[in-house]
């Protein structure tokens, strides 16, 4: 069982905006701004979407944003498209003895 | 542009150990903390260690501990997993990462598998 929780599987329309939720607890995505989120395409090695919970390195679309309320972080995606189909991670760091986790995942279907 | 390239992977018997290596280029190897992360085999992602950018500190996810070894090679530009006592648990495509400084993993390498089998 992952340390974050998130949703199985999302799915979408291409144009439409989706979110994925990422549930831990108050000793990490709701006490650190260390929440980060991934993309991994099948057989890839995953990509950093977003960082310190709502910021994008250079070069990722700004269709993807992160937010977070208490415990629970937000990735969402807005104008769908059918390449955003993909496996989605989100992590953050923690005060536990683990010191990094990850959500299971989510996977994202364009329909 | 960044590069991270994983080597070492392979089948191994049950309790043998496996070395695996990360080289890095084209960024300030000795700034940046390094992580390796794994993936079973239709699984999710998992943390399993880092070092910090200059060896100081070394952290281990409680699944390996004891077992795994993290170390770098500032001359050399590359990171180390040394794994021992391996289980069947233990197989899965093994990721070095970059800290990009605040936590996250900013760039990936493209993995190597470890396959722990009699």
């Amino acid at each position: 069982q992952s340390a974050l929780t998130q949703p199985a599987s999302v799915s979408g329309s291409p144009g439409q905006s989706i979110t994925i939720s990422c549930t831990g607890t108050s000793s990490d995505v709701g006490y650190y701004n260390y929440v980060s989120w991934y993309q991994q395409h099948p057989g890839k090695a995953p990509k950093l979407l977003i960082y310190d919970v709502s910021n994008r390195p250079s070069g990722v679309s700004n269709r993807f944003s992160g937010s977070k309320s208490g415990n629970t972080a937000s990735l969402t995606i807005s104008g769908l498209q059918a390449e955003d189909e993909a496996d989605y991670y989100c992590s953050s760091y923690t005060s536990s003895s683990t010191f990094w986790v990850f959500g299971g995942g989510t996977k994202l279907t364009v329909l | 542009q960044v590069q991270l390239v994983e080597s070492g992977g392979g089948v191994v018997q049950p309790g043998r150990s496996l070395r695996l290596s990360c080289a890095a280029s084209e960024f300030s190897f000795n700034s940046h903390s390094m992580h390796w992360v794994r993936q079973a085999p239709g699984k999710g992602l998992e943390w399993v260690a880092v070092v910090w950018y200059d060896g100081s500190k070394k952290y281990y996810a409680d699944s390996v501990k004891g077992r795994f070894t993290i170390s770098r090679d500032t001359s050399r530009n590359t990171l180390y997993l040394q794994m021992n006592s391996l289980r069947a648990e233990d197989t899965a495509v093994y990721y070095c990462a970059r800290d990009g400084n605040s936590g996250q993993f900013d760039y990936w390498g493209q993995g190597t598998l470890v396959t722990v089998s009699s």
